[in-house]
């Protein structure tokens, strides 16, 4: 059936480090890809949204720079947290979406030590 | 703007009892949907189940129901007969113009379920 398989489930990276948090989507095309992050006993904040082929939009806050999205393909979106900080450690989930059912990735835990 | 509001942070069960998880919502769009998710220690998000805001009756899933009252602006999910694996964190979520668009969080519920 349809799902988005996120990787890594778990990373740890030296801070000043770039890692890259990718989501695929099986047996559907994500048209659109939310990326959300949740930090400890708190709630999951929108930090994004892309659309295959062109350029995601950030929600208020968040930085692009430091927070590079990249959905090349109905198949594929990409998060890259560069210049990881202990401040960016958290979960990150995607969910992706094709204009009638959406589906969560299993998430991505990043702590940056 | 719309907006979320799960006022228990933490709520305890007795196994096989039935226990209701409160959800608020705010806004002016008549047009959105409700959605509830489970989330486990695993962190991976369960869909539970989905209210429309123009279904007529109440979403029901299995041992999950939606206690829908549009006028009250309220989404209470009632989980009954408990189960020890129903231990998680239950985040309550909207979204608009359709099934599946963006969604906007609660804070969620812990529940614990006891023996």
């Amino acid at each position: 059936g349809a799902v988005v398989s996120q990787h890594p489930s778990w990373v740890i990276c030296k801070s000043g480090t770039s890692v890259k948090i990718e989501c695929r989507s099986l047996d559907f095309q994500a048209t659109t890809m939310f990326w959300y992050r949740q930090f400890p006993k708190q709630s999951l904040m929108l930090m994004a949204t892309s659309n295959e082929g062109s350029k995601a939009t950030y929600e208020q806050g968040v930085e692009k720079d430091k927070f590079l999205i990249n959905h090349a393909s109905l198949t594929l979106s990409t998060l890259t947290v560069t210049s990881a900080h202990p401040e960016d450690s958290s979960f990150y989930i995607c969910r992706g979406f094709d204009r009638s059912e959406a589906f969560f990735g299993q998430g991505t835990r990043l702590t940056v030590v | 703007a719309q907006k979320i509001t799960q006022t228990q942070p933490g709520m305890f069960v007795q196994e096989k009892e039935a226990v209701t998880l409160d959800c608020t919502y705010d806004t002016s769009d008549p047009s959105y949907g409700l959605f509830w998710y489970k989330q486990p220690s695993s962190g991976e998000m369960i869909f539970l189940i989905y209210q429309g805001s123009y279904d007529q009756q109440n979403a029901t899933e299995g041992r999950y129901s939606l206690n829908f009252q549009k006028a009250r602006k309220s989404a209470n999910l009632v989980i009954s007969a408990s189960q020890l694996g129903d231990s998680a964190m239950y985040f309550c979520a909207m979204s608009f113009t359709g099934t599946a668009s963006k969604l906007t969080f609660g804070t969620g519920t812990r529940l614990q379920v006891t023996l």
